[in-house]
């Protein structure tokens, strides 16, 4: 069965420093895809990043990185110099072919940014 | 393209009432799904649609959760009778009609419940 694990409920940084939010995934399959998504105060669901499984490259997007290691099974999300507006929950999600599954999340982690 | 467009964004109501959630998903995508947000159990998949048709509803609670979706653009959440701890944010999202698990879903605002 597939399972993500955040295992930081809450993180509090001061702005500017550097955060990294951990995810460790559980799947059987050899096909699969993850996914962040941000959600802030407001409470949509904001998507960030897909990967799948057969791309390890880590990807950077701005202040925002990734970092895949199949041999962790971990898909971690580092924020860069961080930002009041980066105060969010932040969900990690995987979804696996074979079965076609839907996406499963983490419960989360609480970024929290002080000015 | 709007997005995914649920209503209402608030909903308070009396146990034992009937209350209907309801969801129009972006045009042209084949998958529906809902979920069910709560601080303790986090985002949970409650039932989703392919084509109109339920493909998987096990994560639906209760009998007194049903969820229907009678056309492409529309979809419905239902609870009968309402219980104080169904309160939580309820989400619709929609994804196109690729191998379901290449893209990501496209969540709606939510819907939040309070049942008092």
């Amino acid at each position: 069965a597939q399972k993500v694990t955040q295992a930081q409920t809450e993180i509090s940084v001061v702005e500017k420093e550097d955060v990294t939010l951990d995810c460790v995934y559980e799947t059987r399959d050899t096909t699969y895809y993850l996914f962040w998504y941000k959600q802030p105060p407001s409470g949509e669901l904001v998507f960030l990043i897909r990967r799948n499984s057969f791309d390890e490259q880590n990807e950077i997007s701005g202040r925002y990185s990734w970092n895949f290691q199949k041999s962790t099974s971990s898909f971690n999300f580092t924020i860069t110099a961080s930002q009041v507006v980066d105060s969010a929950v932040y969900f990690c999600a995987l979804s696996e072919l074979s079965g076609n599954t839907p996406l499963v999340f983490g419960k989360g982690t609480r970024l929290s940014v002080i000015a | 393209d709007a997005g995914v467009i649920q209503s209402p964004r608030h909903e308070v109501t009396e146990m034992g009432q009937e209350v209907t959630l309801r969801c129009k998903p972006i045009s042209g995508h084949d998958y529906l799904f809902w979920y069910r947000q709560t601080m303790m159990r986090g985002l949970e998949l409650l039932i989703y649609f392919n084509n109109n048709v339920p493909i998987d509803d096990s994560g639906m609670p209760e009998d007194r959760f049903s969820a229907k979706m009678p056309n492409a653009s529309f979809s419905t959440l239902k609870i009968q009778p309402s219980e104080p701890r169904d309160s939580a944010v309820y989400f619709c999202a929609s994804s196109p009609l690729q191998a379901l698990g290449r893209t990501e879903a496209f969540f709606g605002q939510g819907t939040r419940l309070t049942v008092v």
